[in-house]
């Protein structure tokens, strides 16, 4: 298994919501990433797991709240968003290697809209 | 880590070999050149890398300067399905969990 599967693929939801994004690799990758892509704009970097651990927030609003339950899982909770999170929210994962020369898997997204 | 400089768009004939460009003049020796593309709607999706030497895949080409200022992709077949945007990043190897970070990248459209 070679892939990064997102669901869901598209979600819509109200300001007062809470919904989950999920992320599974089975590649045995041990970093995992959250990315939000606007239209038009590349990706930005969200959070950073390695090995299970949040290694890297960007400044994210606490309205976004990630999850790592194990190595081949990355969930992001969301709660009380804005209209302006409406985004591609991507999933990558890599190789957790020392050396840090290994490409990234992205997978496919979910379209949100709030 | 290094800033890169790409042109915003790129158009090739269906067929011929794409060139896509990628300028790093503030690149580190310890610093690696990537290039990942994104089909509309879709996720980024690697192509290569390389630290010093030229490398090659079953998809592209990769040819670094001696200096290591500037790269270039080589697609050598383009075809319509390699219309997307085309990403050269420039990053340090660190310990577990890298910082991969986007620019602007190249909208590269080939025409049939």
């Amino acid at each position: 298994d070679t892939e990064v599967t997102q669901t869901p693929k598209h979600l819509v939801m109200g300001m007062t919501n809470k919904k989950s994004l999920k992320c599974e690799q089975h590649m045995g990758h041990r970093a995992m990433y959250w990315y939000k892509q606007k239209a038009k704009k590349p990706p930005e970097l969200m959070f950073v797991y390695s090995y299970e651990k949040l290694s890297i927030n960007e400044s994210v609003p606490s309205r976004f709240s990630p999850e790592c339950p194990n190595s081949s899982l990355l969930n992001l909770h969301l709660h009380a968003l804005q209209p302006e999170d409406s985004a591609l929210y991507l999933c990558a994962s890599s190789q957790a290697q020392k050396q840090g020369n290994y490409g990234y898997t992205f997978g496919s997204g979910t379209r949100l809209t709030v | 880590d290094a800033k890169t400089t790409q042109p915003p768009s790129m158009d090739c004939a269906e067929g011929r070999a794409a060139n896509l460009p990628c300028n790093h003049s503030t690149i580190s020796g310890n610093e690696y050149v990537y290039w990942y593309r994104q089909i509309h709607s879709q996720g980024p999706q690697y192509i290569i890398h390389g630290l010093k030497n030229n490398e090659t895949n079953e998809m592209a080409s990769l040819i670094i300067t001696e200096d290591r200022k500037s790269s270039t992709l080589i697609l050598p077949h383009a075809t319509l399905r390699d219309t997307a945007v085309y990403y050269c990043i420039v990053r340090v190897a660190e310990t577990s969990g890298s910082r991969l970070t986007f620019g602007e990248g190249t909208q590269l459209t080939v025409n049939p």
